[in-house]
């Protein structure tokens, strides 16, 4: 089953707006981590948060993580039309594997 | 690095035929992941390696998918008898070490398959 469900399922916003995108998870993790992946190619790392770590960044990323409510968000400021891509959330638990969600497309039209 | 190498990019086979997907990890990782994206099913971990060696096989469909890492550098992926079912986009990942201890995956370019 999976462990993450990411929320909306799409998302189309205008170019330098900001987006939002929210996944929950239902068990303990070691760490969440969120991917990016374009029509056609694979998945490209963006981001890890620790469980014991509360808000990161990177460039024009943020994202939060909440245990107590399971659920972590992905936010990218100002938004590009090169940003027009499907997002994944994926937990890390116990183990050497990682369960994705199904994923979020995000259209940001120029 | 030239990151994760997947061969073919795309195949089109008629069911009931042998489907061999190829990988190549990036040099040094110890853990070597197959995955499935369909639009029904998402993104489904198939099996994963650790060192050359199966870990956890529980995601693989049935006895007609088979998965080998004879070294550190090569693994396949093989589909027998194929069956259109088995159409997906099947990506091959890899990661430094463990992922609960912080690392992350790279992926190939995925193999589009294709059984009619």
């Amino acid at each position: 089953s999976q462990q993450g469900e990411e929320d909306p399922q799409a998302l189309s916003i205008q170019e330098g707006e900001n987006a939002t995108m929210n996944c929950s998870y239902k068990t303990s993790i070691n760490n969440l981590q969120w991917y990016r992946q374009n029509s056609g190619r694979g998945l490209v790392h963006l981001i890890l948060i620790r469980s014991n770590e509360r808000e990161k960044h990177s460039g024009r990323l943020r994202v939060t993580l909440d245990t107590s409510k399971k659920s972590s968000s992905l936010l990218i400021t100002a938004s590009r039309a090169a940003d027009t891509a499907s997002y994944f959330c994926a937990t890390a638990r116990g183990n050497s594997k990682l369960t994705f969600g199904k994923g979020i497309t995000l259209s940001v039209r120029p | 690095d030239a990151g994760v190498i997947q061969s073919p990019r795309h195949e089109v086979t008629e069911m009931g035929q042998e489907v061999t997907l190829r990988c190549k990890p990036i040099s040094g990782h110890d853990y070597l992941f197959w995955y499935r994206q369909t639009m029904m099913r998402g993104l489904e971990l198939l099996i994963y390696f650790n060192n050359n060696v199966p870990i956890d096989d529980s995601g693989m469909p049935e006895d007609r998918f088979s998965a080998k890492m004879p070294n550190a550098s090569f693994s396949t992926l093989k589909i027998q008898p194929s069956e259109p079912r088995d159409s997906a986009v099947y990506f091959c990942a890899s990661s430094l070490g463990r992922l609960a201890g912080g690392e992350t995956q790279y992926f190939g370019p995925g193999t589009r398959l294709l059984v009619l």
